[in-house]
C-alpha cells in the first residue's frame, strides 16, 4: 500500500526543538523527492522546503533556513525534518509530501499530518 | 514568490450545483497549477494537475481549465463527500506556492 505514515503529536515549548518522521511504504523511497508543508490553525498551507532522498540534498523556504533541518534514512524508507527554536507562531499541522517527478510536477501523496502544539 | 489568489473564500451550494472557484496568479505559471481537496482533519488530496489532468480515481465531475494567469475548478453535479475546503497551488517556481484556500459548504 502506497503510503506516508507520520508521527505523532507533539507539545513543545518555546525554544525547544521537534522532530517528526514520515515513514513512506509502497514505492521506491529513494526515487522521489519529499517535501514537507505546514498548516496553522485555520490557515492555509505554508512550503517548507524539499528533500532528495537518493543524495540528501535539501531546498528549504528562506523563511525557516537555519532553523529546520530535513534528513532521510534510505535504509527504513523515512525521512524527518527538525524544527528548532520553536515559537508559538510554529503551531501547526505538519504534513509530508511526495513530489511526481517530471517538469509538471506535484504532490501525489500526503501523511495524515503532525500537529505539533507550541506552548509555554 | 509568487502569490495564489483563490476566490471565493467560501460558497455554500446544494447537492447537484455546478459550483467553479477561481485561482489567479501574480504571475504567468503556464499550466503548472495543481487542485487539492481537504476535508476536516486529513491531509490534502489531489485532484487536478497541469491545470486540466484529472488525477486517476478523481470523479469525473471535477475538472481544471486555464493557463497562464487565471485557473478555475469546477464541480459539476456536487454530491455530498465534495463538500470541503480546495487549495489551488503554483509548481513553476519555487518556493510552491498555494492559494488561501475555498471552503465549499452546504447551502
Amino acid at each position: 500500500q502506497v503510503q506516508l505514515v507520520q508521527s505523532g503529536a507533539e507539545v513543545k515549548k518555546p525554544g525547544a526543538s521537534v522532530r517528526i518522521s514520515c515513514k513512506a511504504s509502497g514505492y521506491t523511497f529513494s526515487d522521489y523527492y519529499m517535501h514537507w508543508v505546514r498548516q496553522a490553525p485555520g490557515q492555509g498551507l505554508e512550503w517548507m522546503g524539499w528533500i532528495n532522498p537518493n543524495s540528501g540534498g535539501t531546498n528549504y523556504a528562506q523563511k525557516f533556513q537555519g532553523r529546520i533541518t530535513m534528513t532521510t534514512d534510505t535504509s527504513i524508507t523515512t525521512a524527518y525534518m527538525e524544527v528548532s527554536s520553536l515559537r508559538s507562531d510554529d503551531t501547526a499541522v505538519y504534513y509530508c509530501a511526495k513530489q511526481i517527478t517530471g517538469g509538471l510536477w506535484y504532490f501525489d501523496l500526503w501523511g495524515r499530518g503532525t500537529l505539533v502544539n507550541v506552548f509555554s | 514568490d509568487i502569490q495564489m489568489t483563490q476566490s471565493p473564500s467560501s460558497l455554500s451550494a446544494s447537492v447537484g450545483d455546478r459550483v467553479t472557484i477561481t485561482c489567479r496568479a501574480s504571475q504567468t505559471i503556464s499550466s503548472y497549477l495543481n487542485w487539492y481537496q481537504q476535508k476536516p482533519g486529513e491531509a490534502p488530496n489531489l485532484l487536478i494537475y497541469a491545470a486540466s489532468s484529472l488525477q486517476s480515481g478523481v470523479p469525473l465531475r471535477f475538472s481544471g481549465s486555464g493557463s497562464g494567469t487565471d485557473f478555475t475548478l469546477t464541480i459539476s453535479g456536487l454530491q455530498p463527500e465534495d463538500f470541503a475546503t480546495y487549495f489551488c497551488q503554483q509548481s513553476y517556481i519555487t518556493p510552491p506556492t498555494f492559494g488561501q484556500g475555498t471552503r465549499l459548504e452546504i447551502k
